[in-house]
């Protein structure tokens, strides 16, 4: 079975402070990892994927297999990034995703 | 990036009737789209996922009977709720994907 924990619901940053949004995973294959981002009245967007590896927004995410984690973290949060933050795992060969419970997070000034 | 569209974004039902959603992939084809439902504060749990020209597969403990799901093309699937009834009220995403997931705006449903 496959499993996404974010251990927080709730984080809260000031304005240029580092930020780590934490998750967990359990898959007993080889999974793809996903960042999406929920900013208000807006839809579900991808933020990063891990086999692209690239930096969106600042945002990067590197995927430790032998944690099973896949942390989302920011050098200098801004205000803007204040947003739900779901993290995703797939499976390989589907695009079937189960989605962590999220993580809101606030960037106050 | 791909572009889905859900429609209607908000629908208010009478207890009993039956509510109908789209969902559009508007600028590429999907032979398979996702279903999803989020209650309030939490997250997104998938309901089905649809197959274009086939029948849906359903998550377990979803009613296939109440929850119909319709995929006749490569850019629209349809979720029907049946029957509806309060504890039905939530938001109801698809989901089509193109090198990633994309999703539509959701819909929120209210059963009055």
């Amino acid at each position: 079975a496959q499993r996404v924990t974010q251990p927080e619901k709730l984080l809260s940053v000031f304005k240029g402070a580092p930020v780590e949004l934490k998750c967990n995973y359990s898959y007993s294959g080889s999974p793809e990892l996903f960042w999406y981002v929920q900013y208000s009245r807006q839809r579900l967007q991808l933020l990063l994927r891990h086999i692209s590896r690239e930096s969106i927004k600042g945002f990067t995410a590197d995927l430790n297999k032998g944690e099973t984690s896949f942390h989302l973290k920011k050098p200098f949060a801004q205000e803007e990034d204040s947003a739900m933050y779901y993290c995703a795992l797939s499976g390989s060969g589907g695009s079937r995703l189960t989605f962590g419970e999220g993580t809101q997070l606030t960037v106050n000034p | 990036g791909a572009v889905v569209s859900q429609h209607p974004s908000r629908v208010i039902c009478k207890s009993g009737t039956s509510v109908k959603i789209e969902c559009r992939s508007l600028d590429f084809q999907a032979t398979t789209m996702f279903w999803y439902r989020q209650f309030p504060k939490q997250s997104l749990m998938l309901m089905a996922t649809s197959n274009e020209g086939s029948k849906a597969t359903y998550e377990q403990g979803v009613e296939k009977d109440k929850f119909l799901i319709n995929h006749a093309s490569l850019t629209l699937s349809t979720l029907t709720v049946t029957s509806a009834h309060p504890e039905d009220s939530s938001f109801y995403i698809c989901s089509a994907s193109e090198g990633g997931a994309f999703f539509g705006q959701g819909t929120r449903l209210t059963v009055v």
